[in-house]
């Protein structure tokens, strides 16, 4: 069985600019979710998607969007790019709403550098 | 007030000690917890849940419970070198978002 697949995996962008990263989750899995991880914050919540809506959104601004096609993949748009949104960004897919499940998988991660 | 915090660490524990990793929330209605498992580099894995009080014990892992104290735990019984990454404590909240923790860097030495 597949898991998920984040694409790109790496991406040098500069400020400003704009970047879209990708999703496929788990086969059978409605649930994505994305988080932003770095040294200082952590592991931070941006929004869940389920059945293409999104269920829950965390505290970032509105610079950070997602969406959520039919067949579940998902992705996730950072416009105007700022320094600090260098991070790691992970999807987790699950079975149904993370906040029901508790259990994710995650995937593998886009590392983004803005310069 | 953190929703969910860890002692910083890191971590530091000699191979075949216990490691004892804590984790405190703040929402008293948080009905499940979850430790996930992420080794340098890689992404975070699910390794225990547990849902009431009390303890809960999978292989060398131990989960701990107490909802009074908004308290939960994970012990690591004859911790390995491979044991040695970093824990998030995980805590589904009164309004279904699963929040993490920041962590706690785990090392086991040889």
């Amino acid at each position: 069985k597949a898991g998920v697949t984040q694409t790109p995996r790496y991406l040098i962008k500069t400020r400003g600019q704009q970047v879209t990263l990708s999703c496929s989750p788990i086969s059978g899995h409605r649930s994505v979710s994305w988080y932003q991880q770095t040294p200082g914050q952590g592991l931070q919540f941006l929004f869940e998607y389920f059945s293409e809506t999104q269920r829950n959104k965390g505290n970032f601004p509105g610079r950070f969007s997602g969406r959520q096609f039919s067949n579940s993949r998902s992705e996730m748009n950072v416009s105007t790019l700022e320094l600090g949104d260098s991070a790691l960004y992970l999807c987790a897919s699950s079975l149904f709403l993370a906040g029901v499940t508790g259990e994710l998988f995650f995937g593998e991660g886009s590392r983004l550098t803005v310069l | 007030q953190k929703e969910v915090e860890q002692n910083s660490g890191p971590l530091s524990v000699p191979e075949g000690a216990i490691a004892s990793l804590n984790c405190t929330y703040s929402d008293r209605v948080s009905q499940s917890f979850f430790w996930y498992r992420q080794y340098s580099g890689k992404s975070p894995e699910l390794i225990m849940s547990i849902y009431s009080n009390g303890d809960k014990e999978d292989g060398r892992f131990t989960a701990q419970l107490n909802k009074a104290s908004q308290y939960v735990s994970l012990l690591i019984r004859d911790s390995q070198p491979s044991d040695s990454a970093t824990y998030l404590c995980a805590v589904k909240g009164s309004n279904y978002k699963l929040t993490f923790g920041k962590g706690t860097l785990l090392t086991v030495n040889p």
